[in-house]
């Protein structure tokens, strides 16, 4: 089974910078995955991880460590829009493999 | 975008009605997924399916059944709607052929069984 651990909420400051953790305990792995869900809205891929180490996407980067069992999302130059909630999803190792949503980090940037 | 659209977006309907939501996506991906999400549970699998009539159990699946007669189309059936039921449901596609990439989501369908 998977068991996927977030904050429950953070806030920041616009123009800050601002890390969201995910750990997971899962049976097997196979990916790392990060969205982000504005309030009333559909989840949108942010990022993926596989490997250990730090990708980065303009303001967002996302790191891995798996021996670890730990991901960080890392959102610079907040701007108020990044106010949403962000999910981290495991891939598991199995044949038809399905993501696991941890239950989200709801971000409040403030001026 | 990729091409997804669920049908229908709200609907209410009474505790023991059969309802069916549809998901269509107009890029012939292989994998899609049916997920209910709620307040304090975040984004869970119902069902999901890997072909034309090939689908499996997610995690919350009791209560729901699926068909996949199309690829193009993925279907959800609540046989007979239960309060418990009232949630978001969203479907996914995956853009790889297989199942190992990133998923998409539609835009939801927010069901209320009263």
């Amino acid at each position: 089974g998977q068991n996927i651990d977030q904050p429950t909420e953070m806030t920041a400051t616009e123009g800050a910078i601002v890390q969201i953790n995910c750990t997971y305990q899962t049976s097997g792995f196979n990916g790392l995955f990060w969205y982000q869900q504005h309030a009333g809205e559909a989840p949108t891929f942010l990022s993926y991880n596989v490997l250990d180490g730090l990708e980065e996407k303009g303001r967002f980067s996302s790191f891995l460590s798996r021996s670890k069992g730990y991901s960080y999302l890392l959102l610079k130059e907040l701007q108020m829009k990044d106010s949403a909630s962000y999910l981290c999803a495991v891939r598991d190792s199995s044949g038809y493999s399905t993501l696991t949503f941890g239950k989200g980090t709801m971000l409040l940037v403030s001026p | 975008d990729a091409g997804i659209t669920q049908s229908p977006r709200h609907k209410v309907t009474e505790t023991g009605t059969p309802v069916t939501l549809r998901c269509h996506q107009t890029e012939n991906h292989r994998y899609m997924y049916w997920y209910r999400q709620d307040p304090g549970h975040g984004l869970r699998l119902i069902h999901y399916s890997y072909g034309v009539k090939d689908t499996d159990k997610g995690e919350v699946s009791d209560g729901y059944s699926v068909s996949r007669s199309k690829t193009e189309d993925f279907l959800l059936t609540l046989e007979s709607a239960t309060s418990s039921q009232t949630s978001v449901y969203f479907c996914a596609i995956e853009t790889g052929t297989g199942g190992m990439d990133e998923q998409y989501f539609g835009p939801g369908t927010r069901l209320t069984v009263t």
